[in-house]
């Protein structure tokens, strides 16, 4: 068990700009969630993945922001046209049907 | 909706001081509770939980009793080291499909040696 491993652990980029992160999970975990966590606050619900699918998107996740698990392994969040309000950490997090959540350490996202 | 409240830090203590933090939650059904610790430059690491009315989870010398009548989950422990020295959430599960967690904003804890 290497735990859940996530890429990069920092992004700058400028305002406009669009970014991709990764996130592998536990290997035998078939869920995968992806949380935001800004300054003083603890994570939000973003997004849910059972296996390859999708099924469940919160009202955070704008248009802008997009969540694939195409194999039902790894995941990948891009966000496009990224604004400063997105500056956060960015949290992954996988499990199995009777397991808790084990969280990534997290990518750190700053747009100038 | 679903939520979680947890008290302001930040918490200052002395070592082997008692801890208590705080924590009340809003839920329909029944959830399961549960706090978390994220350390220095580390990543969330689930601590203990509780996934029925006043069931107790432990670990590491930290106890929580989850409370239905009140909605609360006190973190509690009798004596704290500087190596304790971490931001703590509570969390609620609302159960359903998804297993998803709802945090609390976090709770710092200093201690001091």
């Amino acid at each position: 068990d290497t735990g859940v491993s996530q890429n990069p652990r920092h992004k700058i980029t400028k305002r406009g700009q669009n970014v991709t992160f990764r996130c592998d999970p536990i290997s035998e975990h078939n869920r995968l969630y992806w949380y935001r966590q800004t300054l003083g606050q603890g994570p939000e619900f973003l997004t849910y993945f059972q296996n390859e699918a999708q099924l469940e998107k919160s009202r955070l996740l704008s248009d802008r922001f997009s969540a694939e698990r195409p194999k039902g392994s790894f995941s990948t969040l891009e966000i496009q046209r990224t604004e400063q309000g997105d500056s956060a950490m960015y949290l992954c997090a996988s499990s199995s049907s009777d397991s808790p959540l084990h969280f990534g350490n997290g990518t750190r996202l700053t747009v100038t | 909706g679903d939520s979680v409240t947890q008290m302001e830090g930040p918490v200052t203590l002395s070592e082997e001081a008692f801890l208590t933090i705080n924590c009340t939650y809003t839920a329909t059904g029944y959830p399961s509770l549960f706090w978390y610790v994220q350390y220095p430059g580390e990543g969330l690491q689930l601590l203990l939980k509780a996934t029925k009315a006043d069931d107790k989870g432990s670990n590491k010398g930290f106890e929580a009793t989850y409370r239905k009548e009140t909605t609360s989950f006190h973190l509690e422990k009798g004596s704290v080291q500087v190596s304790d020295s971490a931001v703590y959430f509570c969390a609620l599960s609302p159960g359903g499909a998804t297993n998803k967690l709802i945090f609390g904003t976090g709770t710092l804890l200093a201690v001091q040696p």
